[in-house]
């Protein structure tokens, strides 16, 4: 299975709302799951089965989708939130979104 | 609180036997519920997952990476470890170790806890 992440790097403000995507090759029903990896951090736990928030991850986090598309969003950026997003299914992770301040 | 700790040599030269240990506090190795999986992430690159060992010591590794990998458990010490042989550039990297979550019947897999890493160079 191939996950393909958009856009490469996302360019937005502290407030605004995030939109990222993960494509998968083949179906995956909803087994998907997202991390945020911070610079020089390791990555951390967001988002499991599509949809679930991990434990302590702020409600602005959310996870959606099946079948081959998913999204993560994040309702309103706060400055901590400025990472490198990865999905994952199974063994393999997708390339990563970067969100960036613009 | 379930914490890992990843510890290695820092500079191993090429050919030579990579090896690494993760050690887990907070919660047993020998609890059915969870895997132990090390994932590994080259410079300025993503995510590659490397293999994982189970409660029962049963291991599951990256195909194309097999040959080289072992993997094993130490519970007395609440431990597990990685060796990799025949080290080369290409397997210079951050070296994560993670609780690896999977549900056998459905096949999803999530890596809830992981450790902070640990920097490979490999140099002569």
């Amino acid at each position: 299975i191939v996950l393909t992440q958009s856009p490469g790097t996302l360019s937005l403000s502290p407030g605004e709302r995030a939109t990222l995507s993960c494509r998968a090759s083949q179906n995956v029903s909803a087994y998907l799951a997202w991390y945020q990896q911070r610079p020089g951090q390791a990555p951390s736990l967001l988002i499991y089965d599509s949809s679930n928030r991990a434990t302590g991850i702020p409600a602005r986090f959310s996870g959606s989708g099946s079948g081959t598309d998913f999204t993560l969003t994040i309702t309103s950026l706060e400055p901590e939130d400025f990472a490198v997003y990865y999905c994952q299914q199974q063994l393999t992770f997708g390339g990563g979104t970067k969100v960036e301040i613009k | 609180q379930v914490h890992l700790q990843e510890s290695g040599p820092g500079l191993v030269k090429p050919s030579e036997t990579l090896s690494l240990t993760c050690s887990v506090s907070g919660v047993s190795i020998r609890g059915a519920d969870f895997y132990w999986a090390w994932i590994r992430q080259r410079p300025g690159k993503g995510l590659e997952w490397l293999g994982y060992i189970s409660h029962s010591g049963t291991t599951y590794y990256n195909p194309p990476l097999r040959r080289r990998l072992k993997m094993s458990l130490d519970k007395s010490e609440n431990l597990f470890s990685l060796k990799l042989t025949s080290v080369t550039a290409a397997d210079a990297a951050v070296y994560f170790c993670a609780r690896e979550r999977l549900h056998v019947d459905s096949g999803s897999v999530w890596f809830d806890t992981w450790g902070q890493g640990t920097h490979l160079i490999v140099s002569s």
